[in-house]
Formats: structure tokens, sequence, C-alpha cells
């Protein structure tokens, strides 16, 4: 089984900061098959990014995903009030599907 | 518009049994695989497994198997997970999502929240 380490715990920033979240595999990722969720209090997860890098429909253009092999980022370039959230890598390619534990966007 | 439903919120005492369901509709139900999701009180999601309604091909992750079944009918266009003997430990939230083609998790039910207590 994948395992996926995300850091920091919690990330406290301003709106308008830009937001580095990583995520660690336990095992090279093949084809980069990492994505990232964002979820809300009360809320399902949403989808923000899959591949590595690619942006799910509708998602605005400061979410960008990037890494390969066992280390990847999610950056938020410019945060929005209604980005302050919880964030959850997943691995989309190995079985089972594995999630990280998550990282918090706080306000500052 | 794709749509995945979830049953109500369900309250429970240990030892009963219970099924839960997950109705599609917007797509061709057959054709995606629908998984499973558990997240406790506080804390992060968790993989439980995955079916392929087409044909019932089931996938469990290793914690969870054993400890629920997930089944699917297809002429119904709904997907179930199912506990046999329930512990307050199965206090949680489920969601079910579908899987997309890479396997991205694009489309999600609203949950349905399990209280087991005594």
């Amino acid at each position: 089984e994948i395992v996926l380490t995300q850091s920091p715990g919690t990330l406290s920033l301003s709106p308008g900061e830009r937001a580095t979240l990583s995520c660690r595999a336990s095992q090279s990722l093949s084809s980069s098959y990492l994505a990232w969720y964002q979820q809300k209090p009360g809320q399902a997860p949403r989808l923000l990014i899959y591949g590595a890098s690619s942006r799910a429909t509708g998602i605005p253009d400061r979410f960008s995903g990037s890494g390969s092999g066992t280390d990847f980022t999610l950056t938020i370039s410019r945060l929005e009030p209604e980005d302050f959230a919880v964030y959850y890598c997943q691995q989309h390619g190995g079985s089972p599907r594995t999630f990280g534990q998550g990282t918090k966007v706080e306000i500052k | 518009e794709v749509q995945l439903v979830q049953s109500g919120a369900e309250v429970k005492k240990p030892g009963e049994s219970l099924k839960i369901s997950c109705k599609g509709s917007g797509y061709t139900f057959s054709n995606y695989w629908i998984g499973w999701v558990r997240q406790m009180p506080g804390r992060g999601l968790e993989w439980m497994g995955i079916i392929y309604p087409g044909d019932s091909d089931t996938r469990y992750s290793p914690s969870f198997q054993g400890q629920v079944t997930i089944s699917a009918d297809k002429s119904i266009s709904t997907a179930y997970l199912q506990w046999s003997s329930l512990k307050a430990s199965d206090t949680a939230m489920y969601y079910c999502t579908r899987r997309e083609e890479a396997g991205q998790l694009a489309y999600w039910g609203q949950g349905t929240q399990v209280t087991v207590s005594s």
C-alpha cells in the first residue's frame, strides 16, 4: 500500500498570500497519478487537480499542481477567502487508492 | 448532469445491520467504478473499496476487507455499502464517489452520516 505524507499539517496564511502544500509518496507513482482535493466543513471533497498537474473542470487557474515520482506540490498562487479549507492528496494509480492525512489552510 | 445521491442519515445500535445506498444519474451507471470513502469525526479521508457495476467486480482496501460489503444493482443505478454487525467505531460520514478514466474522483455524493451508539 502506498503511504502519502502531507506537510505541513496546518498552514496559517492571509488572503492574497501564496500557499504551497506538499505530498510525498512512499514509492514512485506511475504516470504521476496524484490528485488533490479540497474539503470545506460540512461538504464533500472537491477534485482540484489530477494526474499531478491537470486542473479539473471549473477549477480556477490560481490552483496548480506539480511534481513527479514521489514528491508533489499543490500551489495556490493568491489565496481567496473561499480557499481556506482542508486539502488532501490521493494517489489514483495503485490499489488500494490512498489519501494523505490532509493539510489545513487557515486564516492567519 | 452527473449526480450521486446518497441515502439519509442513520442512527443504529451496536450489533445491528445496515445498508446505505448511492444512486447515480445523468450517465451510464454500469460504465464507471463507484468507490466508498470513510471520514470519521474530525479525521481525514479513508479509501474503503470500489465496485464496477457492469460486472460487480469489487476491490477492498485491506483495512476494510471483511468489515463491510460493497455491492451494486445496475438495473436501478445504485451502489450499496453494508455492515452485518455495526460497532461504535463505525460512526462516521460515508461518501460514494465516481472514478473517472484516469482514476481521479470527480463526482461525489453528499455523504451519509452513520451514528452507532447504545
